[in-house]
């Protein structure tokens, strides 16, 4: 598509539930990330795949989070057992991986509200 | 992880003002990247911009890298200038774009 497409735009989920994230990044771009933006604050990196091989995951809070990019396009984070502090807007991007352009590309982002 | 700085917090101006906005690194700079929040909280990429001075428009920016630090130059001002303005780096060299780390941002209000 013409840009990161994210779904759900919104989610609320009760506390204890699971919840799954979708990106869909632009055709092409070998490179995926996830960031995690709390209220008031910048990104915080989540974890990086390249293809479908995830090459850092450095960044998940806790083994409740797991993401996967099975076939090196679409990506899911997953949210084990979510808890309050997990509320916030979770972004995802991807870059082309080439020597001439390092931009990345944010989709729109998903805001998650745990209750 | 790398230390990113931004100032101001906030800034408040009137249409057709201008502004500079500044980010200091902790760390060397690689893949230094300004990126612009709107308020439906959209990150549209402004410049990447590791070193040297690069323009689009009204906006400009400039990194000097020997000192670690880079700035974001918006000139006359418009409302729909509003929001936050992020700039990110990250260890990685070349052409390979890993970890960005952010800063807090700058908070930018344009009023009528």
């Amino acid at each position: 598509g013409a840009g990161v497409s994210q779904s759900p735009r919104y989610k609320v989920a009760k506390r204890g539930q699971d919840v799954a994230l979708r990106c869909d990044p632009i055709s092409g771009h070998v490179s995926l990330f996830w960031y995690q933006q709390a209220l008031g604050q910048g990104p915080e990196f989540l974890t990086y795949f390249q293809n479908e091989a995830q090459l850092d995951k450095s960044g998940l809070p806790s083994d409740r989070f797991f993401a996967e990019r099975p076939e090196g396009s679409v990506s899911t984070l997953k949210i084990q057992r979510t808890q309050q502090e997990d509320s916030a807007v979770y972004l995802c991007a991807s870059s082309l991986l080439t020597g001439v352009n390092y931009g990345y590309t944010f989709g729109s982002g998903t805001r998650l509200t745990i209750v | 992880g790398i230390q990113v700085e931004q100032s101001p917090p906030d800034l408040i101006l009137q249409e057709g003002a201008n502004s500079t906005l500044r980010c200091n690194f902790s760390d060397s700079v690689n893949n230094l990247q300004w990126f612009h929040q709107n308020p439906w909280g959209q990150l549209i990429n402004l410049f990447y911009i590791p070193s040297g001075t690069k323009q689009n428009g009204r906006l400009s920016a400039t990194t000097v890298a020997t000192e670690r630090y880079s700035l974001l130059y918006i000139s006359s001002s418009q409302t729909t200038d509003s929001g936050v303005y992020f700039c990110a780096n990250s260890r990685d060299r070349g052409s390979t774009l890993g970890r960005l780390y952010f800063g807090r941002g700058t908070q930018l209000t344009v009023w009528p």
